[in-house]
């Protein structure tokens, strides 16, 4: 069945580095891949999303890469602050069959101050 | 808008016990899913569905119904429950042309 692999489970950077995220997908019509931040006994919240036809996208501090040959795609956190410590989902929206939404298993990040 | 709905907000079963828990969106969108999650698993699909009427089976589907009567209403039923079945239970709804999921707060639910 489909599948979205994200690595590492956990990511400690010091405040101020960079963080980096990577997810790879099973279904190559999956066509849109969100990625959420989730802080503790809160639910996910979406923080940046990508459509298949787009390769790279920004905002702000956050930026999400996608290559559809390689089906990878990744998370990028410039400039880090403890604010940023969550635990981060990535997710693809496979169209196989009817379309649903299958996620990573989830990366801590600890922003050490 | 309140989005979406979870009720309750924290359950305690005992085996073999039944219980609904409800979602509700009041967005019109089209799809709505269940997801559990659990310590290290992420966010595991239970069921989904497209529309009213449609449902079909995610990741994880065994010991679990859900219907689909309205655009609204997305329940999840336990029909038994089990201890494997303690977990935080996220319903989530979104619009066929927009894709963004919107997430409800969440059920904690406990099996003894």
């Amino acid at each position: 069945g489909e599948n979205v692999e994200q690595h590492p489970s956990t990511l400690s950077v010091q405040e101020g580095d960079s963080a980096v995220i990577k997810c790879t997908y099973s279904d190559s019509a999956s066509n849109y891949f969100p990625w959420y931040k989730q802080e503790l006994g809160k639910r996910p919240q979406l923080i940046i999303d990508i459509r298949s036809n787009v390769g790279e996208k920004k905002d702000q501090r956050i930026a999400v890469t996608l290559n559809k040959t390689a089906k990878h795609f990744s998370l990028h956190i410039t400039e880090t602050q403890p604010e940023d410590s969550a635990v981060y989902f990535c997710a693809a929206r496979t169209t196989s069959g009817t379309y649903k939404y299958i996620f990573g298993t989830g990366t801590r990040l600890k922003v050490l101050a | 808008n309140a989005g979406v709905t979870q009720t309750p907000k924290f359950q305690v079963l005992k085996t073999g016990q039944s219980m609904t828990l409800q979602c509700a969106q009041d967005m019109n969108h089209e799809y709505m899913s269940w997801y559990r999650q659990d310590p290290g698993m992420g966010l595991r699909l239970i069921h989904y569905s497209v529309g009213a009427g449609i449902t079909d089976q995610g990741e994880v589907p065994n010991g679990y119904n859900v219907s689909r009567s309205t655009t609204e209403d997305f329940p999840l039923r336990l029909l038994s429950a089990a201890p494997s079945q303690t977990s935080v239970y996220f319903c989530a709804s979104s619009r066929d042309n927009s894709y963004e999921q919107y997430f409800g707060p969440g059920t904690r639910l406990t099996v003894t």
